[in-house]
C-alpha cells in the first residue's frame, strides 16, 4: 500500500525553529514535495527533494532520506503568519502525487 | 498573471442534480488533475489528464467524470451527486519542465444535501 505519515498537529513559539516530520512508503519514488495550506486557502508550493540531502530556501529548509524513507521541514525565525497546515507529498509515478493528511501548525506569540 | 482559476467556488445543491466544476488554467501546461480533500484523509486525486484527450483516474473516481477538449480547461462533472461527495475540491496543473510541481486552484467548496 501507499502510505504517508506526519504529525496531525504541532505547536510553536515565533521567532523559534519547528522540524515536522514526514515517513513514506510508496510503490515508487521520483521526488517529494511539501506544500504550505492556509485554513480555506490552496496549497501552495514551498520545496522539492529528489535526492538525498538538505535543500535550503530562505527561512525554509527540506530533507530527504531515501533509504529511510524519511523527510523533514525545517521552519527557522518562525512568525505568526507560518500558521498553517504543511503538506508531506510523494511523487510515486508518472503525475502520481501521494498526500499526506497534513500537519496543522499553529505559531504563538 | 499565472494562475489556476475554477467555478463556482461555493455550491450548495441536491442529491442528484447533476452540476459542473469547471477549471482553467493559463500556463499551457499538459498535465491537469483534480483532488478532493476531507479533514483527516488529506487531498486524494479523482481523475488525471496528461494531454488534451487523454485522462485517467486517480485513487478515487467513482462517481465523477473529466472531459479534457482543450489543453486550458478540465471540467469535473458530477452525473448525480451524492452526500458523500461534500468535500472541497481543487484542480492543479503541473509545470512538467519545473520538477513536476503542481499550481492549485483556489478550491470549490460543495456541499450536497
Amino acid at each position: 500500500g501507499q502510505n504517508i505519515d506526519q504529525p496531525t498537529e504541532m505547536t510553536a513559539t515565533e521567532g523559534a525553529i519547528v522540524q515536522i516530520n514526514c515517513t513514506y512508503q510508496t510503490s515508487g519514488f521520483n521526488g517529494l514535495f511539501w506544500y504550505q495550506q492556509h485554513a480555506g486557502e490552496a496549497p501552495t508550493f514551498l520545496s522539492y527533494n529528489v535526492l538525498d540531502g538538505l535543500e535550503e530556501k530562505g527561512r525554509f529548509s527540506s530533507f530527504l532520506s531515501r533509504s529511510k524513507g524519511y523527510s523533514y521541514l525545517l521552519l527557522k525565525e518562525l512568525q505568526m503568519k507560518d500558521s498553517a497546515s504543511y503538506l508531506c507529498a510523494v511523487m510515486s509515478g508518472y503525475n502520481k502525487l501521494i498526500f499526506g493528511a497534513g500537519t496543522r501548525l499553529a505559531v504563538h506569540p | 498573471e499565472a494562475q489556476v482559476t475554477q467555478n463556482p467556488r461555493y455550491l450548495i445543491t441536491v442529491t442528484g442534480k447533476k452540476l459542473t466544476v469547471t477549471c482553467s488554467q493559463n500556463m499551457n501546461h499538459e498535465y491537469m488533475s483534480w483532488y478532493r480533500q476531507d479533514p483527516g484523509l488529506g487531498l486524494r486525486q479523482i481523475y488525471y489528464s496528461m494531454n488534451v484527450e487523454v485522462t485517467d483516474k486517480g485513487d478515487v473516481p467513482e462517481g465523477y467524470k473529466v472531459s479534457r477538449k482543450e489543453k486550458r480547461n478540465f471540467p469535473l462533472i458530477l452525473e448525480s451527486p451524492s452526500p458523500n461527495q461534500t468535500s472541497l475540491y481543487f484542480c492543479a496543473s503541473t509545470d512538467r519542465d519545473s520538477t513536476d510541481t503542481q499550481y492549485f486552484g483556489p478550491g470549490t467548496r460543495l456541499t450536497v444535501l
